[in-house]
């Protein structure tokens, strides 16, 4: 049973326009969610956090969104570039804000395209 | 940050043999874990390595079949023994970050035959 779900296998938005990447989580306690970017051939680097007592982080063209009580989080990427073309994977923690001895959960992740 | 060095970055292996990987750390980290994507599923978290002691592993992976090492607080190394074409994966290493999560290596890419 996936514990983290990115529902979506890819998603194609045109520059400049917002990307809404979307995540839902099944295990409540989860008090820390990451986003991950993944190129090819090269490993995930990390893009933007959010701890469970926030509804909102922002950084720069991203910012993510998490609504508890649905165990949902989102995240907006805007204006899109196409540099912004990518895997993002969701990401989720069990008690630490680093992942811990327990590692990370992560999503399938969606394949983000930016066309011209 | 932490940069990580994994090789190697791609290999072809015939089924039976076994394949080692290498995870180089550029500071000292008291864990190291180890993930495998395959082909259209997320990262899955194979085993934790502590310098000193023996590897954690997660529900559905053994020791036999992916024998870590952990000599130094830099360094770690998975083994895929006895290959079989489910094998095929991605397998990355990565180690504790702050708010960061985790630092990752640029993955292993393996495809048995």
């Amino acid at each position: 049973d996936q514990q983290v779900k990115q529902n979506s296998p890819s998603l194609s938005v045109q520059e400049g326009r917002i990307s809404i990447l979307n995540c839902d989580y099944t295990n409540s306690m989860f008090d820390y969610f990451l986003w991950y970017k993944k190129y090819p051939a090269e490993g995930p680097t990390f893009l933007i956090s959010i701890s469970s007592i926030k509804d909102k982080n922002e950084d720069g063209r991203f910012t993510v969104f998490l609504n508890k009580s649905a165990k949902h989080l989102s995240l907006h990427i805007v204006p899109s570039q196409p540099g912004d073309s990518a895997v993002y994977f969701c990401a989720a923690s069990l008690g630490y804000s680093g992942g811990g001895a327990d590692g990370l959960t992560f999503g399938k992740g969606t394949h983000l395209i930016i066309q011209p | 940050s932490a940069v990580i060095s994994q090789k190697p970055s791609r290999d072809i292996c015939q089924r039976g043999t076994s394949l080692t990987i290498q995870c180089q750390v550029d500071s000292q980290v008291t864990m190291m874990f180890w993930y495998r994507q395959q082909p259209g599923q997320s990262l899955t978290l194979i085993a934790t390595a502590n310098q000193g002691s023996e590897a954690t592993y997660e529900s559905g992976f053994v020791i036999d079949k992916f024998p870590i090492s952990r000599p130094n607080l830099t360094f770690s190394t998975l083994t895929v023994s006895n290959m079989s074409p489910e094998d095929s994966s991605i397998y990355l290493c990565s180690v504790e970050g702050s708010t960061e999560g985790a630092f990752f290596g640029q993955g292993t890419r393996l495809t048995v035959v």
